[in-house]
């Protein structure tokens, strides 16, 4: 049974850093691309970035481009993204996900990240 | 960037009738090969995402067969034959040809 647990969340002052991870059971970790998306307090879905299954490939929504950095750990079925000079506007429920014909067809439970000072 | 435009974005239903919703892209998302490149996901309340459709017209695994996908190029509908008290939630189109870009969420509630 497919399985992607995030985690790393919290509260961070604006400015600051945080890392998500993602782990990953369930399903062969290192054939799918793997994505992140986020849903701020009360809006819809917003996609942030992919990566392929062997990690060379990766794109970013500009929100989050140059801030942001998604990478993966075939060895741990374990998916990361680094935020960093987080802003208020942040402030969101993060979701990875994992994708093969089309779009994300599995998504995990979503981990609570608040910018705030 | 594409755009993804749905419609209405508030949908009251009567369980038992049917429900359509509209999304329409600013680019074509047919690819050479003949697929459309959108898929229809649903986010019940306080749940993660979950996927329905995808490719246009494929349903995912375990989605139940009273809903479904059409349309090509730019315009597209997901259709649910018979509403049920568990269809409620937010229904979200997505384009999957050139990166991907969520519409801005339908809501089916239950009159």
């Amino acid at each position: 049974q497919v399985h992607l647990v995030e985690s790393g969340g919290g509260v961070v002052q604006p400015g600051r850093s945080l890392r998500l991870s993602c782990a990953a059971s369930g399903f062969t970790f290192s054939s799918r691309t793997m994505h992140w998306a986020r849903q701020a307090p009360g809006k819809g879905l917003e996609w942030l970035t992919f990566i392929s299954n062997d990690g060379t490939n990766h794109y970013y929504a500009d929100p989050v481009r140059g801030r942001f950095t998604i990478s993966r750990d075939n060895s741990k079925n374990t998916l990361y993204l680094q935020m960093s000079s987080l802003r208020a506007e942040d402030t969101a429920v993060y979701y990875c996900a994992r994708s093969e014909l089309s779009g994300p067809d599995y998504w995990g439970q979503g981990t609570l990240v608040t910018v705030s000072s | 960037d594409i755009v993804m435009t749905q419609s209405p974005l508030s949908l009251p239903v009567t369980p038992g009738e049917a429900a359509s919703i509209s999304c329409r892209s600013s680019q074509s998302l047919l690819h050479s090969n003949g697929y459309n490149y959108v898929d229809w996901h649903l986010q019940k309340p306080g749940q993660s995402p979950q996927l329905l459709i995808y490719l246009g017209s494929n349903r995912a695994p375990g989605v139940p067969d009273r809903f479904s996908g059409s349309g090509s190029g730019t315009d597209f509908t997901l259709k649910i034959s018979r509403v049920e008290a568990e269809d409620v939630g937010v229904y979200y189109c997505m384009q999957t040809l050139q990166t991907y870009t969520f519409g801005q969420g339908t809501k089916l509630e239950i009159k």
